[in-house]
C-alpha cells in the first residue's frame, strides 16, 4: 500500500541525548515535511524539503536537524539543544497542489 | 503572518444532528485549504482539499466551503454519527505546501 511510515511509534530520550525519527514514503512525492504538535496548539512546521539534497527551516527549527539523501526518506534528529522535545511529531509529504498526506506520528518523551 | 482560528474549540452533539465547524484565516493569499481529521494519538487523515479557485468540495456526508475574500471556510457534517467523534483541523497552504494549522475543533457525537 502507498503511504507514509513513521517509526518508532513511541520514543524515549534521556537528557543530553540525540534521537532520530524516521519517515519513509512510497508515494513518489517530491516534498516532505516535519511538524510538531503540542497539546492545545496547532501543528508547527519544523523543516521541509522540496527536493532531494535540499531543505529549509520552518518556524521552529532550533534544536532539530534533517537530511534528504533519498526522495523516499526524510529523517528528523532531535538534538540535545532542543530544550523541550516532548511532543507528538508528524511527518507529511505532498506533490504539486494535491494536498498533504500525513504519517501516524511518533510520540517523543524525555525521561 | 498567517493565523488560522477554529471555532468552536469543542462541540458535543447528539447523533443525527447536522453541524458546522468554522475556520478563519487572516491572509487571503492562499493556494488551497485542507480539512483533516485526527483521532486520539493518531496522525492526520485528509478529508477535503479546496483549491483557492474553488468554492466548495463534497465527499459523502462532508461538505467544505471556502470564501477566500472573507478569510473563512466551513466544514458541514450531515447526519452526524458517533464514529465522527474526533478532532477536526483546518490548514491553509501559504506556498510550497507549507501549511498553517488551526488548533482544531474537538467533536463528540453521542449515541
Amino acid at each position: 500500500d502507498g503511504g507514509i511510515t513513521q517509526s518508532p511509534k513511541y520514543l524515549f530520550r534521556k537528557e543530553g541525548q540525540n534521537v532520530t525519527l524516521s519517515c519513509e514514503q512510497n508515494l513518489n512525492h517530491d516534498a516532505m515535511y516535519w511538524y510538531r504538535q503540542d497539546p492545545g496548539q496547532g501543528l508547527r512546521l519544523i523543516y521541509y524539503s522540496q527536493i532531494v539534497n535540499d531543505f529549509q527551516k520552518g518556524d521552529i527549527a532550533e534544536g532539530y536537524s534533517v537530511s534528504r539523501e533519498k526522495k523516499e526518506s526524510f529523517p528528523l534528529t532531535v538534538t540535545s539543544a532542543q530544550k523541550n522535545p516532548t511532543a507528538f511529531y508528524l511527518c507529511a509529504s505532498s506533490i504539486g497542489t494535491l494536498g498533504a498526506f500525513f504519517g501516524q506520528g511518533t510520540r517523543l518523551t524525555v525521561v | 503572518k498567517q493565523e488560522v482560528t477554529q471555532i468552536p474549540a469543542a462541540l458535543s452533539v447528539p447523533e443525527g444532528e447536522n453541524l458546522v465547524l468554522n475556520c478563519s484565516f487572516t491572509d487571503s493569499a492562499i493556494y488551497n485549504l485542507q480539512w483533516f481529521r485526527q483521532d486520539p494519538g493518531k496522525g492526520l487523515t485528509s478529508l477535503l482539499l479546496i483549491q483557492s479557485s474553488q468554492r466548495e468540495q463534497t465527499s459523502g456526508r462532508l461538505n467544505a466551503s471556502l470564501d477566500k475574500s472573507s478569510g473563512r471556510s466551513t466544514l458541514y457534517i450531515a447526519a452526524s454519527q458517533p464514529g465522527d467523534s474526533a478532532t477536526y483541523l483546518c490548514a491553509v497552504n501559504t506556498g510550497f505546501q507549507k501549511l498553517v494549522f488551526g488548533t482544531g475543533t474537538r467533536l463528540l457525537v453521542s449515541p
